[in-house]
């Protein structure tokens, strides 16, 4: 079975792009979450999905970060415009619902905006 | 609020030493509580876990107990191999949403 799929895995990119991370979850699992690690305030929930709806957002930093679960299989967090400040690893997770605490983790993406 | 507070690290020992690397936590409720683990270059493992007060979880080794009565879940292994080293969160759940709240990790590193 596959884990949790992330892409890309490394993103170098200049202060002002458009930034897209992507994820698949693994197949079955109705529960999405996207993390954020930096050494400075270390892992962050940034927002998770129950079933493609948003339930929590209140960590998502701010209006330059979106993300959407447009099915099942498929979620992205984009940031427009990036900042040197959102170099990070970000992380997603998924989980069977009801089971939100047994959470299976991507490889993450390494982001780093010049 | 939920919160959990980790030793500070880095922590390293030489091969088959003993482990502790404290945990404690303040939370609404009766939390679970679990142990993940973080390997060079991947993303987090669930280790361990305890639902509630008293319980042992074991993994690979490593074995944590669920203490109430100090609010601890400190994770111990009594022989570390250099396979071990990684970083390790302490995290609970708690409420309904039963979202996991992460301690800020611990580094380790086993020497040979």
């Amino acid at each position: 079975d596959a884990g949790v799929i992330q892409s890309p895995r490394h993103e170098v990119t200049e202060m002002g792009q458009e930034v897209t991370l992507r994820c698949k979850p693994i197949s079955g699992h109705n529960s999405l979450f996207w993390y954020r690690q930096t050494m400075m305030r270390g892992l962050e929930l940034l927002i998770y999905f129950n079933n493609n709806v948003p339930i929590d957002d209140s960590g998502m930093p701010e209006d330059r970060f979106s993300a959407k679960m447009p099915n099942a299989s498929f979620s992205t967090l984009k940031i427009q415009p990036s900042e040197p400040r959102d170099s990070a690893v970000y992380f997603c997770a998924s989980s069977l619902a009801g089971h939100q605490e047994t959470q299976y983790f991507g490889p993450g993406t390494r982001l780093l905006v010049l | 609020g939920n919160s959990v507070t980790q030793m500070e690290g880095p922590v390293t020992l030489s091969e088959e030493a003993f482990l502790t690397i404290n945990c404690t936590y303040t939370a609404t409720g009766y939390p679970s509580l679990f142990w993940y683990v973080q390997y060079p270059g991947e993303g987090l493992q669930l280790l361990l876990k305890a639902t509630k007060a008293d319980d042992k979880g074991s993994n690979k080794g490593f074995e944590a107990t669920y203490r109430k009565e100090t609010t601890s879940f400190h994770l111990e292994k009594g022989s570390v191999q250099v396979s071990d080293s990684a970083v390790y969160f302490c995290a609970l759940s708690s409420g309904s949403a039963r979202q996991l709240t992460f301690g800020s990790g611990t580094q380790l590193t086993v020497l040979p």
